[in-house]
């Protein structure tokens, strides 16, 4: 049981808009401790796409957005690629727990 | 630039003990945090233990406490974690990773295997 929340999967077609959400409590992203994303393929390390919330690293393209609201946080990906297919990780971090926390991935299908 | 690479997995038989590295670079190394993040095969990620830039402060998470041991060199830019009573679960890539003001940055991971 992850300590952040994710649905297990997403999927959409070529070109849409999907989001995938991530649920904490207060404290965690409640307690407004960073939000991080990463992007992971299969057999590599993960990839950072977003940073203290809403920061693109440079080379992420700006289809990668990212939004935090109270104990949530959402990642947006907008025109949908092939190369999107991945699992997606959100991560904060938790008071109670003294380190980071993660959700337990969304798999990504492009349909 | 910013480079973390790990080395010290291996095979290692249940109960056995292994030495991971970690050796950090583009960064002033004793002024941030450092953690240990875990993926066994197939699975998602699991935060393992961190410690603070000074090395007085190690964190663990429950399911290792007792059993793997975090520590850092800051005059060789080096963390490790000293991984004793190893146990069939224990089996994942290994990576370290920090929090910078600049960003997020994850090695590229080493493999545990503990398989008799």
């Amino acid at each position: 049981q992850s300590v952040l929340t994710q649905p297990p999967s997403v999927s959409g077609a070529p070109g849409q808009r999907l989001t995938i959400s991530c649920t904490g409590s207060r404290s965690n992203i409640g307690a407004h401790f960073d939000v991080h994303w990463y992007q992971q393929l299969p057999g590599t390390a993960p990839k950072v796409l977003i940073y203290g919330d809403l920061n693109r690293p440079s080379g992420v393209p700006d289809r990668f957005s990212a939004s935090k609201s109270g104990t949530s946080a959402s990642l947006a990906i907008t025109g949908l690629q092939i190369e999107d297919e991945a699992d997606y990780y959100c991560q904060s971090y938790d008071s109670r727990l003294n380190g980071w926390v993660f959700g337990g991935g969304t798999k990504l299908t492009v349909l | 630039e910013v480079q973390l690479l790990e080395s010290g997995g291996g095979l290692v038989q249940p109960g056995g003990s292994l030495r991971l590295s970690c050796a950090a670079s583009g960064f002033k190394f004793n002024h941030y945090g450092m953690n240990w993040v875990r993926q066994a095969p197939g699975k998602g990620l699991e935060w393992v233990s961190a410690i603070s830039g000074s090395g007085n402060s190690p964190y663990y998470a429950d399911s290792v406490k007792g059993r793997l041991t975090i520590s850092r060199d800051n005059s060789k830019n080096t963390l490790f974690l000293q991984m004793n009573s190893l146990r069939v679960d224990d089996t994942a890539v290994y990576y370290c990773a920090t929090n910078l003001t600049q960003g997020v940055f994850w090695g590229q991971g080493t493999m545990v295997t503990v398989s008799s």
